[in-house]
């Protein structure tokens, strides 16, 4: 079964780093781009990142919101995408998802159930 | 800024036929694909590209574009349909590469 599992959330004060993991099984990790997905409280679906598969660059794009804060990055040896978040704000308050993006098209197909990531003092 | 229009709620009588709607530039040279969310779960791919399903998801959803509107409909739509819908698709211009609209809440009566 192919799978997604997102850890490493928490309560983080404003401006501390945090960093998540988003380990994955199931399929062959190396040959997909992989995703990060945020929703705040009561809010919808926000795209945060991806990071494309090495045999096409492993280039990464990011929201305006988060970019120079968060870097994705990936380890394929682990099967495991990260998500190193920085000077960490109230409105980065949100469930984080991992989802697999489609060998066909740009939909993200595999979801992992979230972690949630609260920023406060 | 770019950005995906969805109405926030829209309601369906049980059995009869709902479409959801999702307007923006990026739909012009993008699908969008829609994703269903209940309560307190993650969210799951229903729709993508021109009109495939994603696995396990019944015939009675699939998905048209036209111009910068895509649509999602429901054909005699079940108790179990009630949930949000997400459309997304890629964006090429400003500021976010992938966008999400910002959800219809569907009501089966």
């Amino acid at each position: 079964e192919m799978q997604v599992e997102e850890s490493g959330g928490g309560l983080v004060q404003p401006g501390r780093p945090l960093r998540l993991s988003c380990t994955t099984s199931g399929f062959t990790f190396g040959d997909y781009a992989m995703s990060w997905v945020r929703q705040a409280p009561g809010k919808g679906l926000e795209w945060v990142s991806l990071i494309r598969s090495k045999f096409y660059g492993g280039t990464t794009e990011y929201a305006a919101s988060v970019k120079d804060r968060f870097t994705i990055s990936r380890d394929d040896s682990k099967r495991i995408a990260y998500l190193q978040m920085n000077s960490l704000k109230s409105e980065d308050t949100a469930v984080y998802y991992c989802a697999r993006k489609s060998a066909w098209g740009d939909a993200f197909d595999i979801w992992g159930q979230g972690t949630m990531v609260t920023v406060s003092s | 800024s770019s950005e995906l229009t969805q109405d926030p709620a829209v309601s369906v009588a049980l059995g009869q036929t709902v479409r959801i709607t999702c307007q923006g530039d990026s739909l012009r040279n993008y699908y969008a694909s829609w994703y269903r969310q209940k309560p307190g779960q993650a969210p799951i791919l229903v729709i993508y590209g021109k009109n495939n399903r994603a696995s396990g998801i019944p015939d009675r959803f699939s998905s048209s574009k036209s111009g910068n509107t895509a649509s999602l409909t429901i054909t005699g739509a079940q108790a179990e349909d009630e949930a949000d819908y997400y459309c997304n698709s890629r964006d090429s211009s400003g500021d976010h590469p992938h966008l999400f609209g910002a959800g219809t809440k569907l009501t089966v009566l």
